[in-house]
């Protein structure tokens, strides 16, 4: 059972235009961070939430915790080539254990 | 490069036979958990080793069993394997309380 759905699954755009993928559940997460994968490679960390309501920034990249921890969005302003790849939600559940999304699979056209 | 590094990065088996993947940690990482990610979805938690002690366990069945090691390198053993146990097995240490990961490559498993 999959806790975390992520959506779009897919999305192909071009460069240069903004997009929003949101990452939704029905339970309440202590933390929750955005990773993005390329292939061949494992997934790296860009961010972690852990506050209600809380939004971080990172260069073109903004994240936002839903007020009652539970969703999360990542908008990415003006978006390049560099940023395709495969975009995961993850949740924590208590200390070790982190709850993958299904995932959201960006392709940037140039 | 994130210092975590697993071998080997493919591996082809048939059905029913055993394989042992590894992970070393980064240096200086005690907690290492290993996830399994089928084609097209997240990864999925199996378990978590710190300090060589089993600290958490996903939904997997025992046939899947880990190992860590006095230097926190650690291994993923699979009995019996299944079809459906094609995927992409990724490793992932932190110091413990910490809550960053640091990923590896990953192993490539194929189940003939």
């Amino acid at each position: 059972t999959q806790l975390l759905e992520q959506s779009p699954q897919f999305l192909s755009i071009q460069e240069g235009e903004n997009l929003t993928v949101y990452c939704n559940s029905s339970s309440v997460f202590s933390s929750l961070q955005w990773y993005r994968q390329e292939p061949g490679e494992g997934p790296v960390l860009l961010v972690t939430v852990v506050t209600g309501g809380e939004v971080k920034k990172l260069k073109r990249l903004t994240f936002q915790f839903g007020d009652a921890r539970k969703d999360s969005s990542l908008h990415i302003t003006a978006a390049q080539p560099g940023d395709t790849g495969l975009y995961l939600c993850a949740g924590a559940r208590g200390t070790y254990k982190y709850i993958f999304g299904t995932g959201t699979r960006l392709k940037v056209l140039a | 490069e994130t210092g975590v590094t697993q071998s080997p990065t493919h591996l082809i088996k048939t059905r029913g036979q055993q394989v042992t993947l590894r992970c070393s940690s980064q240096s200086g990482h005690n907690t290492v958990s290993w996830y399994q990610q089928a084609l097209g979805q997240g990864p999925q938690f199996i378990f978590q080793y710190y300090r060589e002690e089993e600290n958490g366990r996903g939904n997997f069945p025992p046939r899947f069993s880990g190992l860590q090691f006095p230097n926190y390198s650690s291994e993923l053993n699979v009995n019996a394997l299944e079809l459906d146990d094609s995927a992409l097995y990724l490793c992932a240490s932190s110091l413990g309380g910490e809550n960053i990961q640091y990923f590896g490559a990953g192993t490539r498993l194929s189940v003939l």
